[in-house]
């Protein structure tokens, strides 16, 4: 089992809609859990973080964490044509492993 | 005022060649990393550095290595290229427990 788990999509969606981004990950020793926005051809740029078990918002996203379930969350409100990118979750215990990706295509 | 940069931004070379990578964080970061990212857009850590000191070194094969002359600079040599080789390199720094890291705009590498 991979230590991180994303579904690679690809995901197409109206613009307007409501995104829900997820990762499951095995590592119970991740303390960290980011979220990234790669643009084609693009570094990755982080999103936001989140440390415990909740909710963080900033803006249009939402980061959910869930321990008990090894599970992480990204929501998009209100998406936007310019939120078409590659999300990857990275979980970090003392270095950063990604997931690989979901493909997100918002259409105006 | 690019934070983290590299150079070149596309490289193409032949099999068995040397190149470098150059990276540079105008952050004033203390620790910077190499990742790859294979055709398929995963993301692997291959190696990271904390004030010039080797921190991490994720069983990547002794053909790369990496020099940091100092903190802002990481750069990364590539000793007889091979075609599992091609994929974009990114170079990355981050302050503190690290979990925050910027990436750079990414060297795409092509071996032929």
């Amino acid at each position: 089992q991979k230590e991180v788990e994303q579904d690679p999509g690809p995901l197409s969606v109206p613009e307007g809609a409501i995104v829900s981004l997820n990762c499951t990950y095995s590592n119970s020793a991740f303390q960290y859990f980011m979220w990234y926005r790669q643009y084609s051809r693009k570094g990755p740029e982080l999103l936001m973080y989140t440390y415990s078990s909740g909710n963080k918002e900033d803006g249009r996203f939402t980061a959910q964490v869930d321990k008990s379930s090894k599970y992480i969350s990204l929501f998009i409100r209100d998406s936007q044509p310019s939120d078409s990118a590659t999300y990857l979750c990275a979980m970090w215990d003392y270095k950063l492993t990604f997931g690989k990706g979901t493909l997100l295509t918002v259409n105006p | 005022d690019t934070a983290v940069s590299q150079t070149p931004k596309y490289l193409v070379t032949q099999m068995g060649n040397d190149k470098s990578i150059k990276c540079e964080q105008n952050l004033g970061h203390d620790t910077m990393y190499w990742y790859k990212q294979d055709s398929k857009k995963f993301l692997k850590i291959m190696f990271s550095y904390n004030n010039k000191e080797l921190i991490i070194n994720e069983t990547v094969p002794n053909r790369f290595s990496p020099k940091s002359p100092d903190k802002a600079h990481l750069n990364l040599h590539i000793n007889s290229l091979e075609l599992g080789d091609s994929a974009v390199y990114f170079c990355a720094s981050g302050q503190g427990a690290d979990h925050e890291q910027y990436f750079g705009p990414g060297t795409r590498l092509t071996v032929t």
